[in-house]
């Protein structure tokens, strides 16, 4: 069945660090996004890619970067973590079909100590 | 003004209750509406599309309304396992999804 993942599911990092987290699906879709969810915010869009090298940012993406050299991986980069991205964050796809919902992945817990 | 705007909540009802949950939008141009649940932080789950000419799934009936710019979501004979959080989603021209802030639904005994 295709899917969606995330990695980690967990993770603590320190403030200035470089933090990667993992999105990968395999519905073979041209769309990918990635969101943060805090309480009082709900999920708002970080990131988004439309297909292979094409990326574009959404309204919170300051101090995260995204590529995408391939169809099915949009990692999503914080360049120097900071406590203000403690979060979770979803990542999702979708087709091009304009019609189609989205599918998230699991969502990452990260917390930036 | 958000670009996608729902009933602030939380709604407690018991069960066997209707339930209608409503959403505005502000973009003309959107192209696709759905509802998404929510179970306690985990990820949003695809509930329904919505369309102009109205569709049901089961008890859960959802209504488009283009020259409002409104969407709602009606749920009938509502069951514990209701209990969550309903999220509104735009789709604009350009594919990206909107998101409201989400309504939560708790369903009593």
């Amino acid at each position: 069945d295709a899917e969606i993942t995330q990695s980690p599911r967990h993770k603590i990092t320190e403030t200035g660090r470089q933090v990667t987290l993992a999105c990968h699906q395999t519905w073979n879709h041209n769309n990918m996004f990635w969101y943060r969810q805090d309480l009082g915010h709900g999920l708002r869009l970080i990131h988004y890619s439309y297909g292979v090298q094409d990326t574009n940012k959404g309204e919170v993406s300051d101090g995260y970067s995204v590529s995408r050299s391939n169809t099915e991986d949009l990692p999503l980069t914080l360049e120097s973590a900071a406590s203000s991205q403690t979060s979770v964050y979803f990542c999702a796809s979708s087709a091009r079909d304009r019609g189609r919902g989205a599918f998230f992945g699991q969502g990452t817990r990260l917390t930036v100590v | 003004r958000k670009e996608v705007e729902q009933d602030p909540g939380p709604f407690n009802v018991p069960e066997g209750a209707t339930v209608a949950f409503n959403c505005t939008y502000s973009n003309s141009a959107s192209q696709s509406f759905f509802w998404y649940r929510q179970d306690c932080r985990k990820e949003p789950k695809l509930l329904m599309s919505v369309y102009s000419s109205g569709n049901e799934d089961g008890r859960f009936t959802a209504q488009l309304n283009r020259a409002s710019q409104y969407i709602s979501l009606l749920i009938r004979d509502s069951k514990l396992s209701d209990s969550a959080t309903y999220l509104c989603v735009v789709r604009n021209q350009g594919g990206k999804l909107i998101f409201g802030q989400g309504t939560e639904l708790s369903v009593k005994p």
